[in-house]
């Protein structure tokens, strides 16, 4: 059983479309994530979710909408896709908030966005 | 403004060989640090964690050390295999508890 799964793991569409990343995890996890890995390879938080509730909007245009219907999920939806917005997106997962407990990250495997 | 730097992007070492990825961190205030493992079409995994307390931690063939003083830490991989060819990434816990910085990746190859 996948602990952290998101779907779909390919996603080719047009610029100004709207899409949609879904992920789930099975880990009884409270705490979830989205990273963005961009063309450089840097892997950037874009939101983090604990037990539903919004933590953490980094600088992330409001396009990207985040949506956590209970713990196990966190969706993200993405309106008037532009050509920047290509790349991997990951989801992950973590028992607890970052820096207090000190467990790990656990990660989907990723969402490749290409923008035509 | 990245917080956690791992400034080669690249490595290439002989199997059997040591492999030593370096780790540089900014914020003082860090007090854990992990390094993750990505294969191509993955996502990265847990490899080995140490704690600021801590200036050594070994699991099996990796060992992490941690130099506070210099705000550094590297992972070593003895002896390397060609499993071992992933990209590595360096991450810390904020300390707000809202997110884990990462580095932007090291590209291990080891070569049979």
């Amino acid at each position: 059983d996948t602990a952290v799964s998101q779907t779909p793991k390919y996603l080719v569409t047009q610029m100004g479309n709207d899409k949609s990343i879904k992920c789930e995890q099975n880990l009884g996890h409270d705490t979830m994530y989205w990273y963005k890995q961009d063309s450089k390879k840097f892997l950037k938080i874009m939101f983090s979710y604990n037990n539903k509730e919004l933590i953490i909007n980094e600088t992330v245009p409001n396009r990207f909408s985040p949506k956590s219907p209970d713990k196990a999920h966190l969706n993200l939806h993405i309106n008037s896709l532009e050509l920047g917005d290509s790349a991997v997106y990951f989801c992950a997962s973590s028992h607890g908030l970052a820096g207090r407990n000190t467990g790990e990250l656990f990660f989907g495997e990723g969402s490749r966005l290409t923008v035509l | 403004d990245q917080q956690v730097k791992q400034n080669s992007p690249s490595l290439s070492v002989q199997e059997g060989r040591i492999s030593i990825l370096n780790c540089d961190y900014t914020n003082s205030m860090f007090d854990y640090f992990l390094w993750y493992k990505k294969y191509p079409a993955e996502g990265p995994t847990f490899l080995i964690s140490i704690s600021s307390i801590k200036d050594k931690n070994e699991d099996g063939r990796f060992t992490v050390f941690l130099n506070k003083s210099a705000k550094h830490l590297s992972l070593h991989i003895v002896p390397s295999q060609p499993g071992d060819s992933a990209v590595y990434f360096c991450a810390a816990p904020s300390n707000t508890g809202n997110q884990f910085y990462f580095g932007t990746g090291t590209s291990l190859t080891v070569i049979p």
